[in-house]
């Protein structure tokens, strides 16, 4: 089946810490993956997305290399601020039908002065 | 350009009413879909439309229908709502077909049950 595991949190660092947020996946087929971001009383954004093996996805400071012989999907960033706080979801889709969505159940950031 | 559109935003029902949720959406996608969101739960996929006349289950279908009026809209009710749906619901849109196309969301609406 399709799963996306990510680590627990909540995750609370400094401002200009270095941020990981760890993601692994388990697919049929060949997914494309990706990182969404929520603010508070928001939906999802998309932060970032990778779509084959080896690709780094890269969006305001954010990265994330995608993983096939580790089947992971970590995102990282060199120096974290405050308005990065928010909720990060790692994500996959497959080439099912209607591209369906698998989502991991978020890790919560919060990033103090 | 408003994307993906929820109405409501909130919304407080007694046990046993029903209600639909509205969404549209104006890119033309082919796929959309239903989520609701849990504490520790993530989303999870309550419906999905691929393409404008189908409609299949997700992970969590029960106590709610969906229909797709049309390409642009995508409803979701509840006919007797329950306590246990409580929760913020999203719908999503994606251009469907193609693995690496995202999904966009609305901004969700926030149901309470009572």
């Amino acid at each position: 089946g399709n799963s996306v595991t990510q680590m627990e949190g909540p995750v609370t660092l400094s401002e200009e810490a270095f941020l990981t947020i760890n993601c692994t996946y388990t697919a049929t087929g060949y997914p494309s993956l990706f990182w969404y971001v929520q603010y508070p009383g928001e939906g999802l954004q998309l932060l970032l997305k990778a779509t084959k093996a080896d690709d780094k996805g890269s969006n305001k400071g954010f990265e994330a290399t995608y993983r096939k012989e580790t089947t992971s999907f970590h995102l990282e960033k060199g120096s974290v601020q405050v308005s990065d706080s928010a909720v990060y979801f790692c994500a996959l889709s497959t080439s099912t039908t209607g591209n369906q969505f698998y989502f991991g159940t978020g890790t919560s950031l919060t990033v103090i002065p | 350009n408003a994307g993906v559109t929820q109405t409501p935003k909130f919304q407080v029902l007694k046990t046993g009413q029903s209600m639909t949720l509205q969404c549209a959406q104006d890119m033309n996608h082919n796929s959309m879909y239903w989520y609701r969101q849990d504490p520790g739960m993530g989303l999870r996929l309550i419906y999905y439309s691929a393409s404008e006349g189908t409609t299949d289950k997700g992970e969590v279908p029960n106590g709610y229908n969906v229909s797709r009026l049309n390409k642009r809209e995508f409803s979701l009710r509840l006919e007797s709502a329950a306590p246990s749906q409580t929760s913020v619901y999203f719908c999503a849109s994606s251009d469907g077909g193609h693995r690496y196309t995202e999904a966009f969301f609305g901004q969700g609406t926030r149901l309470t049950v009572v």
